[in-house]
């Protein structure tokens, strides 16, 4: 059974960087095909894919966000680190982890964490 | 503003069929067979119901399915249910991004 949870500040200033982390069980991210992504949503909004690690450390970020986005994988702990710079008010959203579905030809995410909402205000 | 256009609303009868559509453009759905759906019930996180235009996942009942046609693509729901009302999400493979649709809310009335 694949079970993501995310952790993280529920609240940031302005311009502080956010590390959120997604602690999984149910597959190891050492295996071939595997990956974990994060992607937010607003309150009220769509969704919006953020970064995606892979089993082999490759990484993929949103280009409009590539800037400011970090995302790491501790394999021993089964945990997967997003960080994002400078954040703002817009940034204001739940953020969710999820498990890419294996053996296909592209990133879909079969299975999905509960979301942490992370608000930024001053 | 999404990548991805969809239509605010549809509604429909229990038992009747729905059509979300999933409009994007030459550089996303009308080139790549990488478009998904998802489901999103309030307060929830969404579920995966759809991928490769036409597949569904482990689970998924087969009253849901996919399509595409030129930059469209499209899910439909037949014999609708009081518990497929939800928010759709289409998403596209876009080169090096993924993009998602604004999102559609579905009413069963």
């Amino acid at each position: 059974q694949i079970t993501l949870k995310e952790s993280g500040p529920t609240l940031l200033r302005p311009t502080q960087t956010l590390t959120v982390t997604c602690t999984f069980s149910g597959f190891s991210l050492s295996t071939s095909g595997m990956a974990v992504g994060w992607i937010r949503q607003p309150p009220g909004k769509a969704l919006e894919w953020l970064a995606l690690i892979y089993w082999d450390d490759d990484r993929r970020f949103s280009p409009s966000l590539k800037t400011r986005l970090t995302i790491t994988k501790d394999t021993s702990k089964n945990q997967v680190v997003l960080t994002m710079t400078n954040m703002d008010p817009v940034d204001t959203a739940t953020y969710y982890c999820a498990h890419r579905l294996p053996v296909t030809s592209w990133d879909y995410f079969d299975h999905w964490g509960q979301g942490t909402l992370v608000t930024v205000s001053s | 503003q999404s990548a991805l256009t969809q239509p605010r609303s549809v509604s429909g009868s229990p038992g009747q069929s729905v059509t979300i559509s999933c409009t994007g453009s030459f550089s996303d759905v009308g080139t790549y067979n990488y478009v998904s759906w998802y489901q999103q019930h309030p307060g929830k996180a969404p579920k995966l119901m759809i991928y490769d235009v036409t597949k569904r996942p482990s689970g998924v009942p087969d009253r849901f399915s996919g399509s595409k046609s030129g930059n469209t693509a499209s899910l439909t729901i037949s014999g609708l249910q009081s518990e497929d009302e939800a928010d759709y999400y289409c998403c596209s493979f876009a080169g090096v991004d993924k993009v998602f649709g604004g999102g559609t809310k579905l009413t069963v009335l």
